[in-house]
């Protein structure tokens, strides 16, 4: 049972770009929602993440947007750079009962020069 | 190494054959998840210890797949008679007691398992 769906799967975007993931999720209970990046070879790294008090986060380039009243999250990247091409992951947690992160099937996100 | 090691990188094994792998946490990290990577079908949790908790095995797909952690530090994941549909990226996370309530998770590169 996929309890968090991302999308897209994969994108393209030109280097000074915006990237957009978009995550949507089932569960009222998830009031915790990191972003994982990940490098090939590497293990997934957290990001930034969010809890559904506020409706946005910033850290840099990367910004998290919520809608509770949706069950829908998104990652947006500003001035998207190469650097930046890797797998991004969606997650979503209860922080009370069961302990474990929920993912999202991934965004493979390529930042052509 | 100060992160999370996992062991072996790469096995390649036989149709039958059983496989363990291990994962070692970060020092003083009481939680530890174990996740798979299968290719497009993102992170699948597996299992997850907490200190002397009994273990929340709900992710385990079947009962070939079983897990031990000694010591509360070292991980083993054990997969008996593997299938051909086992052939994935298995990856070991940790955290500390306050990352239980922030949801970072420290993962390690993680052991490819391809089987024949």
């Amino acid at each position: 049972q996929q309890q968090v769906k991302q999308s897209p799967q994969s994108l393209i975007v030109q280097k000074g770009g915006i990237s957009i993931i978009n995550c949507a999720y089932e569960n009222t209970a998830f009031d915790y929602f990191p972003w994982y990046q990940q490098f090939p070879g590497k293990g997934p790294a957290l990001l930034i993440a969010i809890r559904p008090d506020v409706s946005e986060k910033k850290e840099g380039r990367f910004t998290i947007s919520f809608n509770k009243s949706a069950k829908q999250f998104s990652l947006h990247i500003m001035d998207s750079q190469p650097g930046d091409s890797a797998t991004y992951f969606c997650a979503a947690r209860s922080l009370q009962g069961a302990q474990k992160l929920v993912f999202g099937q991934g965004t493979r996100l390529t930042i052509n020069p | 190494g100060a992160g999370v090691s996992q062991s072996p990188s790469n096995k390649v094994t036989e149709k039958g054959k059983d496989v363990e792998l291990r994962c070692d946490p970060i020092s003083g990290h009481t939680a530890l998840y174990w996740y798979r990577q299968s290719l497009g079908q993102g992170l699948e949790f597996l299992i997850y210890f907490q200190g002397n908790s009994a273990p929340d095995k709900s992710g385990l797909p079947s009962d070939r797949f079983s897990a031990e952690r000694t010591g509360g530090s070292v991980s083993t994941l054990t997969i008996q008679r593997t299938q051909q549909e086992d052939s994935a990226v298995y990856l070991c996370a940790s955290s500390t007691p306050t990352g239980l309530n922030t949801g970072e998770l420290f993962f390690g590169e993680g052991s490819r398992l391809t089987v024949l």
